[in-house]
């Protein structure tokens, strides 16, 4: 089985302040990790994702995300918020080796940047 | 525009009254899921689907249908709503079930009540 816990259901952070929302996983192999966000009104994005290699992983909108094998962790990061970035959050796995249900997400997390 | 769009995006109803939720792709995917979104719980998969004529049960299939006919439509079939079905529902797809990118494209959500 696999699970994803998102501990914080909301993060406030003032603008141009650092950010980290926060993710820890559960799966009986290699993990697959993803982070998604959810804009009002709108479906999820894709926003980043780990497979293999480098620990610190890239994505859109100047968001990274630090995987830690030992701590099963996943947090999404960013140097600097915008009120922009305000958004529903979600962290999702998948074990490397195929799976047709694909994803599970975690319950998201709200972020609120405040200016 | 590659896109995943669902019809309706709103949608109120009463008990026991059959209804439809289309989605549509337009990008040649396999794969497509369908999704609830409840407060706290996140992103749970109802159905999914791994190609024509291939459907399977996800986490919380109770009270729904879908079919796959056609590549590019994914319809879930509520035969006989029930409140406990009033929630957020999101179409999504990806290239491949299994590949290693993962990324799925997700609709902008219907949001179902059922009185």
């Amino acid at each position: 089985a696999q699970s994803v816990a998102q501990p914080e259901d909301q993060v406030n952070v003032a603008e141009g302040n650092p950010l980290t929302v926060k993710c820890t996983y559960s799966v009986s192999g290699n993990p697959y990790l993803f982070w998604y966000v959810q804009y009002p009104n709108r479906g999820l994005q894709f926003l980043l994702k780990y497979i293999t290699g480098d620990n610190l992983v890239k994505g859109s909108y100047g968001f990274e995300a630090e995987f830690n094998k030992s701590q099963t962790s996943f947090h999404l990061k960013k140097p600097s918020a915008l009120v922009s970035d305000s958004a529903l959050y979600f962290c999702a796995v998948r074990l490397l080796e195929g799976s047709a249900r694909q994803l599970t997400f975690g319950s998201g997390t709200q972020l609120t940047v405040l200016p | 525009e590659a896109q995943v769009t669902q019809n309706p995006r709103y949608l109120i109803t009463v008990t026991g009254k059959k209804l439809t939720v289309t989605c549509s792709q337009n990008m040649n995917h396999e794969y497509m899921s369908w999704y609830r979104q409840d407060p706290g719980l996140g992103l749970r998969q109802i159905y999914y689907s791994m190609n024509v004529e291939v459907t399977d049960k996800g986490d919380v299939p109770e009270g729904y249908k879908v079919s796959r006919k056609e590549k590019r439509n994914f319809p879930l079939i509520l035969e006989s709503p029930s409140p406990n079905q009033t929630s957020l529902y999101f179409c999504a797809s990806s290239l491949v079930a299994s590949s290693t990118r993962g990324e799925q494209f997700f609709g902008p959500g219907t949001r179902l009540t059922v009185l």
